[in-house]
């Protein structure tokens, strides 16, 4: 069976600072690991990373896949407010795109001002 | 540009009632269709996808259904729920790809 482990479950940091989210994950027939952020509402996508070691980044975001041993990370620098959500990590198997992914539980990532 | 639409946005049903949640894409054609459902203190669960009209592929065996009768529609149905079918109900679409865009879901709650 699929399994995608996300940690921590749960972060409080202040804003300025810089996190990190790991997911590590084991899957049969692996193509793709995903990020998404969730702010109550509907996930809304942040990264897909398919090749390892290769950083992919958007703003104050960035995140690298390790394929050897199986996991990924999520990095937050300068973090404000407006990052408050549940950071979601996915994977998604073989077979043309068409499976659907499979979803850790998630870190509750808490910005204080 | 594409645009993922989901309706009801929230509902509220007795235990026994019937189920129908509909999920439409826009500006898209053929596009692979997914119903998540993310339950209290779990995770997205996959429940069923399809990758063209009338083929659905079922992830977890439950007391759901889902139907594709258009190419960019995308139903989720119940004959009788239970009041473990309460959740947040996502309807996804991808082009093909391995990226998934997700609606704006359907908070139902089972009473």
């Amino acid at each position: 069976e699929d399994k995608v482990v996300q940690s921590p479950l749960s972060l409080v940091v202040h804003e300025g600072d810089t996190v990190t989210l790991n997911c590590s994950y084991e899957v049969t027939n692996f193509r793709s690991l995903l990020w998404y952020k969730q702010e109550k509402k509907a996930p809304t996508f942040l990264f897909m990373l398919t090749s390892s070691g290769i950083e992919k980044k958007s703003g104050r975001l960035s995140s690298i896949l390790d394929k050897k041993e199986l996991f990924s990370i999520l990095n937050i620098t300068a973090t404000q407010t407006g990052d408050s959500a549940v950071y979601l990590c996915a994977v998604g198997r073989s077979g043309g795109g068409a499976d659907g992914l499979t979803f850790g539980k998630g870190t509750h990532l808490i910005i204080q001002p | 540009s594409q645009t993922i639409h989901q309706w009801p946005a929230t509902l509220v049903q007795p235990v026994g009632s019937p189920l129908s949640l509909e999920c439409t894409v826009e500006g898209t054609s053929n596009p692979n269709l997914y119903w998540y459902r993310q339950a209290a203190g779990r995770g997205l669960q996959l429940l069923f996808y399809s990758v063209g009209i009338g083929q659905i592929s079922s992830e977890v065996p439950q007391n759901l259904s889902a139907s594709r009768p258009q190419d960019r529609q995308f139903i989720l149905s119940s004959k009788k729920l239970l009041l473990s079918d309460s959740g947040f109900y996502l309807c996804a679409w991808n082009p093909g790809g391995y990226e998934q865009y997700f609606g704006p879901g359907t908070r139902l709650t089972v009473t």
